[in-house]
């Protein structure tokens, strides 16, 4: 089985573009959760999306936003970049009956220049 | 609210000594409890889980970790360190009794170096 995809890898951004980040979750997972990675404040929960509905959400502006297809795959948008979204965003698929087996793609990493 | 410390930003240990990375938790309810390891350039990988059954926990890469509820204790071992052990290791808890029991609260992370 294909693992998490995330595209693009690599992307620089400049302060108040915007920029939409994609993942492709594992055949068959429904759920998918979105992480920012920063040095200064680790691993920090963005959104899960559940069958095209958000289910959660962490503790971010209002400038994040996703969403989720049919297909399962999912986009996050971040609008009016800042400096400090510079960032590795994960992706991270699971499937229905399971609570912990979170998978995890390689990241985007934006920068904001 | 749930929360994770992980003590020691950093740990180095010589090719083939005791691997211990240390994970303390805080949580109002039993937690699933986790550790990832990330190399330099990936994402997250999944070593092993704590789910409420047995409080010992085999992982992948020859890595255990033991839930000691008195302690709130959830800390990541391997009896011989291999040189491609080195990566950043992060111990992650959530609330499998909530609404959003796949929200990983993460700790800060342990970077560990292998000597030769």
């Amino acid at each position: 089985k294909a693992g998490v995809t995330q595209t693009p890898r690599y992307l620089i951004k400049t302060r108040g573009q915007q920029v939409t980040l994609s993942c492709s979750p594992i055949s068959g997972h429904r759920s998918v959760s979105w992480y920012q990675q920063t040095p200064g404040q680790g691993l920090q929960f963005l959104f899960e999306y559940f069958s095209e509905t958000q289910r959660n959400k962490g503790n971010f502006p209002g400038r994040f936003s996703g969403r989720q297809f049919s297909n399962s795959r999912s986009e996050m948008n971040v609008s009016t970049l800042e400096l400090g979204d510079s960032a590795l965003y994960l992706c991270a698929s699971s499937a229905t009956a399971s609570l912990y087996e979170q998978y995890f793609g390689p990241g985007t990493r934006l920068t904001v220049t | 609210a749930q929360s994770v410390t992980q003590l020691g930003s950093h740990v180095s240990v010589s090719e083939g000594a005791l691997v211990l990375l240390r994970c303390n938790y805080s949580s109002s309810v039993p937690p699933y409890l986790f550790w990832y390891v990330q190399y330099p350039n990936q994402g997250l990988q999944l070593l092993l889980k704590y789910t409420s059954a047995a409080t010992l926990v085999k992982g992948i890469n020859g890595f255990e970790a033991e839930f000691k509820k008195s302690e709130t204790s959830f800390h990541l071992t391997k009896p011989s360190a291999h040189m491609s052990d080195a990566a950043e290791y992060f111990c992650a808890v959530s609330d499998p009794s909530s609404g959003s029991a796949r929200q990983l609260t993460f700790g800060s992370g342990t970077q560990l170096t292998v000597l030769p």
